[in-house]
């Protein structure tokens, strides 16, 4: 039963440049969440997902981010015009439905895209 | 908003010692709290959640206790090995029906032979 895959693994742009980053949930979960964890910080919220619904993207920059959990295909998450503080990793995980207790379910996370800004 | 402090000074021990970890949070009280194993360059690992009404939780070598008076979550490892070693996250859900974590910085543990 293969885990939460994100790809690619590293990823390389020039400021300006758009970065894509992919998220294939575990089997049967249907709620995504992004992360983005900053050298020597913290795993910081940014946007959780349901299929084909933002349901919280209160920790998403309002401008330059957007993602998305179409109804077949990945999760992705798109940076448009990148600029050198965007460099980081971003993780994806994925859980269970757990209906309105949410908090009770652990999330299963991949092993992140490190994003480098040249 | 809510504020997550856990030692950031790694804590190194000796194999077999019980590792203690150490999770403070101000502000509200959590619905959930849970642990996460982080090694270098991959994804956390989920370990153990405990909700705001127990006091304590165990898995095998691991145990979470929750003291909501204090603020605080302490994370123990017994007959600690190096294989233990990694960072340490501790995160918390602000209420039930809420899904999204709120992560501490973690620590890292370091069990030497």
């Amino acid at each position: 039963n293969a885990g939460v895959m994100q790809n690619p693994r590293h990823l390389v742009r020039r400021r300006g440049q758009e970065a894509r980053l992919r998220c294939s949930p575990m089997k049967g979960h249907s709620h995504v969440y992004w992360y983005r964890q900053l050298p020597e910080e913290g795993l910081k919220f940014m946007v959780y997902l349901q299929k084909e619904n933002i349901i919280d993207e209160s920790g998403m920059p309002k401008e330059r981010f957007s993602a998305e959990f179409p109804k077949e295909g990945p999760s992705i998450l798109r940076i448009q015009q990148v600029v050198r503080g965007d460099s980081a990793a971003y993780f994806c995980a994925s859980s269970p439905p757990g209906g309105a207790a949410g908090g009770n379910q652990p999330q299963h996370f991949g092993d992140g895209t490190r994003l480098s800004i040249l | 908003s809510q504020k997550i402090e856990q030692n950031s000074e790694a804590l190194n021990i000796q194999e077999g010692k019980t590792a203690t970890l150490t999770c403070n949070y101000t502000n509200y009280s959590p619905a959930y709290l849970q642990w996460y194993r982080q090694d270098p360059g991959r994804g956390p690992v989920f370990l153990l959640l405990i909700r705001e009404n127990e006091k304590e939780k165990r898995k095998e070598r691991l145990k979470v206790t929750f003291d909501t008076t204090l603020k605080q979550s302490l994370f123990h490892i017994t007959a600690s090995q190096p294989a233990d070693s990694a960072t340490y996250l501790c995160a918390l859900v602000k209420n039930s029906g809420y899904s999204t974590l709120t992560f501490g910085k973690g620590t890292m543990l370091l069990v030497s032979p």
